[in-house]
């Protein structure tokens, strides 16, 4: 079993829709957890990090923890084009090593 | 506004054969890592520094070597390519080791061993 499972997808929305994108995790020591966007044939860049429980919300996008139950989720809200992408959830479990669990990626295609 | 740059973008190399990708980064950051990223795998770090001189293993390290000699360079080198090798590699750099501090990407290097 992965430490951090999310659904591959593809996953394709109208534009404007409200969109969702989760990963479930199995290590309870997780305490950072982060969500990248990785456009096609580029690298990974931060959207958005949360620190324990709770929601977060930066513009269009809100990051959810719930830890007792090892589940996050990203809302995008209003999605566009240029939204399409892939979107991998990261975790890490103290800030020393720095040591980051990555899920294996959601693929998003926002249909204009 | 460079910030990570990977060489080469693409290549294919030859079982057994050697080579050593290159990462370098303009924002002074002292913390680099290189992962692999794998189809439906997630990324894996291989190595990373946390300064000039100093390196450290990463969760899948075998097959690989690393130096660091300067703040801006991080390369990596693959001394006998092997098929399992074949991957997305991705450099990355970051101010710091505090996760909340974002870890800054290049746009990889797409390697294929055959």
């Amino acid at each position: 079993q992965k430490e951090v499972e999310q659904d591959p997808g593809p996953l394709s929305v109208p534009e404007g829709a409200i969109v969702s994108l989760n990963c479930t995790y199995s290590n309870s020591a997780f305490q950072y957890f982060m969500w990248y966007r990785q456009y096609s044939r580029k690298g990974p860049e931060l959207l958005m990090y949360t620190y324990s429980s709770g929601n977060k919300e930066d513009g269009r996008f809100t990051a959810q923890v719930d830890k007792s139950s090892k589940y996050i989720s990203l809302f995008i809200r209003d999605s566009q084009p240029s939204d399409s992408a892939t979107y991998l959830c990261a975790m890490s479990g103290n800030t020393g090593r720095r040591a980051l669990t990555f899920g294996s990626g959601t693929r998003l295609q926002v249909q204009p | 506004n460079a910030g990570v740059t990977q060489t080469p973008k693409f290549r294919i190399l030859k079982i057994g054969q050697s080579m050593t990708l290159q990462c370098a980064q303009d924002m002074n950051h002292n913390y680099m890592y290189w992962y692999r990223q794998d189809p439906g795998m997630g990324l894996k770090l291989i190595y990373y520094s946390v300064g000039a001189g100093i390196t450290d293993k990463g969760e899948v390290p075998n097959g690989y070597n690393v130096s660091r000699s300067t703040t801006e360079d991080f390369p990596l080198r693959l001394e006998l390519a092997a098929p399992s090798q074949t991957s997305v590699y991705f450099c990355a750099s970051s101010y710091s080791l505090e996760s909340t501090q974002p870890q800054h990407f290049g746009d990889g290097t797409r390697l294929s061993i055959l």
